[in-house]
């Protein structure tokens, strides 16, 4: 089994829908999940990081950790043309692991459809 | 606000050239990486630096050098290029502790 599983897409939404991307793992130790936004031909951007269970909103985008499933959630409200890009998950170990490894999903191509 | 920046942005080379990344940070960070992307493969962590005057090898450290000239600049060579090193590279940075890492642009590496 992988760490870090992540459905590549693509996938092609309508714009205004809410966007759901999600990745499970299976290292219990992981504390700190992060969602990175990637554009053609650029670098991954930090769009949210959370720790350990619960969520987080920062404007359209809402994280969700249910560390006991062991999956991780990014919403996007109101979609739009920008938001179309590839998102990785990402997570890194607390006490039992190693601040600077972090273990990344393959990446979902999101697509927004006019 | 340049955050990460990584020279050059692309680079065709023949195999068995060398060739050295160069990558800088303008956020005090203590921490930076190298990472490579390919295709199905995800980003794959090459080496890194925790601070200042050390450096360990990551998930893929075969074939790669790397040195933390200062705080700001970690640099990346190639010794002798070969075409599977053909790839997409990242340098991040992050701050103490269990922070998160921001990333430069990318260098596009052809190896022919």
């Amino acid at each position: 089994q992988k760490e870090v599983e992540q459905d590549p897409g693509p996938l092609s939404v309508p714009e205004g829908a809410i966007v759901s991307l999600n990745c499970t793992y299976s290292n219990s130790a992981f504390q700190y999940f992060m969602w990175y936004r990637q554009y053609s031909r650029k670098g991954p951007e930090l769009l949210m990081y959370t720790y350990s269970s619960g969520n987080k909103e920062d404007g359209r985008f809402t994280a969700q950790v249910d560390k006991s499933s062991k999956y991780i959630s990014l919403f996007i409200r109101d979609s739009q043309p920008s938001d179309s890009a590839t998102y990785l998950c990402a997570m890194s170990g607390g006490s039992g692991g190693s601040n600077y490894k972090l273990t990344f999903g393959k990446g979902t191509l999101l697509t927004m459809n006019p | 606000n340049a955050g990460v920046t990584q020279t050059p942005k692309f680079q065709v080379l023949k195999t068995g050239q060398s060739m050295t990344l160069q990558c800088a940070q303008d956020m005090n960070h203590n921490s930076m990486y190298w990472y490579r992307q390919d295709p199905g493969m995800g980003l794959r962590l090459i080496y890194y630096s925790a601070s200042e005057g050390t450096t360990d090898k990551g998930e893929v450290p075969n074939g790669y050098n790397v040195s933390r000239l200062n705080k700001r600049e970690f640099s990346l060579r190639l010794e002798s290029a070969a075409p599977s090193q053909t790839s997409v590279y990242f340098c991040a940075s992050s701050g103490t502790g269990q922070q998160p890492q921001h990333f430069g642009d990318g260098t596009r590496l052809s190896i022919l």
